[in-house]
C-alpha cells in the first residue's frame, strides 16, 4: 500500500474562506499530481510538480494554486472558496522515470456552502 | 489534443457474465496504464502495457494493448461482486513528467 496521505478527508466551508488541502507522501517521489474528479466523472489534472520549488499549471484551469518546498509535502490552496469548486480533489505521486505509476491518497471531499 | 476515449461509459451485469472495456486513441500512444476506482475510493493502478500486442493476465483480469498501439482493453473474467468500480485507462505523455491523460472511464454494477 502506497503511503500518500491527505487531510482532511471530508471539509464543509462557505463561500469566501480560504482552505488549503494537505498532501503528504513518505516515498521519496519526485513527482506529484493534484487532481479534480466530481463524481463517477474522470479525473482532470490540475497542478502538477516534477520536484522541490517547481509547478505547473495542469490540463484543466484552476483558481487553486499549489507549493511545493519540501519533496514529501504538495499542498493545494484555493484562497476564496467558490461552490464551483465543490469536488473531490485526490493527490498522486510518482517516480518518473522508473515507472509512470502513479499512487494516490484517499482524497478530500469539498463542499463550499 | 491527446485524449483517449473510452468505452461504455456504464456496464451492467449479472454475477458471472464477462465484461470489457475499451480505449482508443487517435494517436500512437507510447504506452497504457489501467487504474481501478471502488466506490467511495481513490484510484488504484492495475498494470501498464508498452509493447505492441501486449497481453497480460491478473487472475481474472486480461489486458490488451493493439497491435498500432492506439487502443487497449481490459476483460473480466466471470465478474464478481467485488469488481464493482469505475475502470479507467490512462495514457503517458512521453516527455510530459510523468503526467497522466484519463479515459472518461467505465463504470461497473455486478448484480448478485
Amino acid at each position: 500500500e502506497a503511503d500518500i496521505y491527505q487531510t482532511p478527508r471530508y471539509l464543509v466551508i462557505g463561500t469566501g474562506k480560504k482552505i488549503t488541502l494537505e498532501c503528504s507522501q513518505t516515498m521519496g517521489h519526485d513527482k506529484m499530481y493534484w487532481y479534480q474528479q466530481d463524481p463517477g466523472m474522470e479525473l482532470h489534472l490540475i497542478h502538477y510538480s516534477y520536484g522541490v520549488n517547481s509547478t505547473e499549471k495542469g490540463d484543466l484551469s484552476s483558481e487553486s494554486t499549489v507549493s511545493r518546498i519540501r519533496t514529501e509535502h504538495f499542498p493545494l490552496t484555493l484562497e476564496s472558496a467558490r461552490p464551483s469548486h465543490t469536488s473531490q480533489y485526490l493527490c498522486a505521486s510518482s517516480e518518473y522515470p522508473l515507472g509512470y505509476e502513479q499512487y494516490f491518497g484517499p482524497g478530500t471531499r469539498l463542499t463550499v456552502t | 489534443g491527446q485524449q483517449v476515449m473510452q468505452i461504455p461509459q456504464y456496464q451492467h451485469v449479472q454475477e458471472g457474465e464477462d465484461f470489457t472495456t475499451y480505449c482508443n486513441s487517435s494517436t500512437t500512444l507510447s504506452n497504457i496504464q489501467w487504474y481501478k476506482q471502488r466506490p467511495g475510493g481513490h484510484p488504484v493502478f492495475l498494470i501498464q502495457l508498452v509493447k505492441s500486442g501486449e497481453v497480460k493476465k491478473q487472475k481474472r483480469l486480461t489486458f490488451q494493448f493493439g497491435e498500432a498501439k492506439k487502443n487497449s482493453s481490459l476483460h473480466i473474467t466471470a465478474t464478481q461482486t467485488t469488481d464493482v468500480g469505475t475502470y479507467f485507462c490512462a495514457r503517458a505523455g512521453g516527455t510530459s513528467y510523468g503526467k497522466l491523460t484519463f479515459g472518461q472511464g467505465t463504470i461497473l454494477t455486478v448484480h448478485p
